[in-house]
């Protein structure tokens, strides 16, 4: 069974300041997605990036990029220039590509972006 | 934001009241996805469909049904709810085939079983 850990509960950076949400998960598959996805309070969650498993080169969109570590089975995000609007709960999450194209969760990340 | 709508977005209901929770998407989507969550903790997957008349249980047992008679609509019902059914929850889509692996998310709707 797949499983994906998100270790730090909350986090808090300042605004403008770079922060790292760590996720690690746990398969015994080789192909498959990750993905970031984010939910501000009362607001929808949205997808952050997402990442194939046969891709070696990490994925970025804007400020957000991965750390993406296969052997390691290691995913974390970097939010550069935190801005006040990136505060929100992150959850990592896993999909394997064959099968019932479903998520497993993480248990997410709190962050909060400070003025 | 993606096209996909959730009604009604907070409910509180008495004990034993039927209620079924609506979940719509313009997106033309094949697969869709109920997910409960507690206020600020993980999803957990309860229902979800392959496209018309599939559903299949999630990995988190629950009293609630789903139907899928139409590719846009999944709606969730709870015959008889309870204290314990208070909760977020949250509709998904995701294509099938191409593009399968991102989910889009509707609001959600939040239930108060008084």
């Amino acid at each position: 069974a797949q499983t994906v850990t998100q270790s730090q509960p909350e986090m808090s950076v300042q605004e403008a300041e770079t922060v790292t949400l760590s996720c690690t998960y746990d398969t015994s598959e080789s192909n498959y997605y990750l993905f970031w996805y984010k939910q501000p309070p009362s607001r929808q969650m949205i997808l952050v990036i997402r990442q194939e498993a046969y891709k070696q080169q990490n994925a970025t969109e804007n400020r957000f990029s991965v750390n993406f570590q296969k052997a390691a089975k290691s995913f974390s995000l970097k939010i550069s220039d935190s801005q006040l609007g990136d505060t929100a709960m992150y959850f990592c999450a896993f999909m394997l590509t064959s099968g019932t194209y479903k998520y497993i969760f993480g248990t997410g990340t709190r962050l909060k972006v400070l003025a | 934001e993606a096209d996909i709508y959730q009604t009604p977005r907070y409910l509180v209901i008495g004990t034993g009241k039927k209620i079924t929770l609506e979940c719509s998407q313009t997106m033309g989507h094949d697969k869709m996805y109920w997910y409960q969550q507690d206020p600020g903790m993980e999803l957990h997957l309860i229902h979800y469909s392959y496209g018309v008349n599939s559903t299949e249980k999630g990995d988190l047992s629950s009293e609630s049904t789903v139907s899928r008679i139409r590719t846009e609509h999944f709606p969730l019902t709870l015959e008889s709810a309870r204290p314990s059914h208070t909760s977020q929850y949250l509709c998904a889509s995701s294509e099938l085939g191409r593009g399968a692996d991102t989910q889009y998310f509707g609001p959600g709707t939040r239930l108060t079983v008084l």
